[in-house]
């Protein structure tokens, strides 16, 4: 079955840039109607949708984030990653890639999840 | 965006107790509505999706139901293995929200 798993720095600099990878096992990146997906949770709170791609390479990002979320995809290496600028300790927050999934044009769910990968952002 | 709302935060339930969790939209999102079951330094795991259709290898003891605005999730018989924060989440508009989560433990 797919499975997902995070990988990038867990420490970073006020202001700098944040960048995360997501490895895609037991399936191809480029098949199926799926959104390639990251979401994140600082500690002890809820989940926060940060944006998407599509095997087509479209995305749609939050636009709580937009100006500063980049998400892209490498079929070669059935990866896709998220790169956060200028980020502030308010970026600070388990980072998880998910696949969501299409199914009859309509329903739409994440399912998997990778483990998720803490980042924290200080000096 | 759409708002999810979630009630209540928490709770404490016995063993085989029955636990429903509510969850409410700000707009009309059909029942394009999943619940997920979180424990402790997991990730997230689909429980519903479509706001009552149960995820493959789920047990029975958990449902859901509702539309529109509302929507309720119920755990019929409260097990240790239950322990965990559930969040709601719609997917009727981009972006994707969740709900604040609720917290369940054993009395």
């Amino acid at each position: 079955q797919v499975q997902l798993q995070e990988s990038g720095p867990g420490l970073v600099k006020p202001s700098q840039t944040l960048s995360l990878t997501c490895t895609v096992s037991g399936g191809s990146i480029s098949s199926g109607s799926y959104y390639w997906s990251w979401i994140r949770q600082p500690a002890g709170k809820g989940l926060e949708w940060i944006g998407r791609i599509y095997t087509s390479g479209s995305t749609n990002y939050n636009p709580s984030l937009k100006s500063r979320v980049t998400i892209s995809v490498d079929t070669s290496k059935n990866q896709f990653s998220l790169k956060l600028s200028s980020v502030t300790a308010a970026d600070t927050a388990v980072y998880y890639c998910a696949r969501e999934i299409r199914y009859s044009s309509s329903w739409y769910w994440f399912d998997p999840w990778g483990q998720g990968t803490l980042v924290t952002v200080s000096s | 965006d759409i708002q999810m709302t979630q009630s209540p935060s928490s709770l404490s339930a016995s063993v085989g107790d029955r636990v429903t969790i509510t969850c409410q939209a700000s707009q009309d999102i059909s029942n394009y509505l999943n619940w997920y079951q979180q424990k402790p330094g997991k990730a997230p795991k689909l429980l519903i999706y479509d706001a009552s259709n149960l995820e493959t290898g789920v047990p029975s003891r958990f449902s859901g139901s509702g539309s529109g605005t509302d929507f309720t999730f119920t755990i019929s018989s409260l097990q240790p293995e239950d322990i965990a924060t559930y969040y709601c989440q719609q997917y009727d508009n981009l972006p994707r929200t969740f709900g604040p989560g609720t917290k369940v433990d054993i009395k």
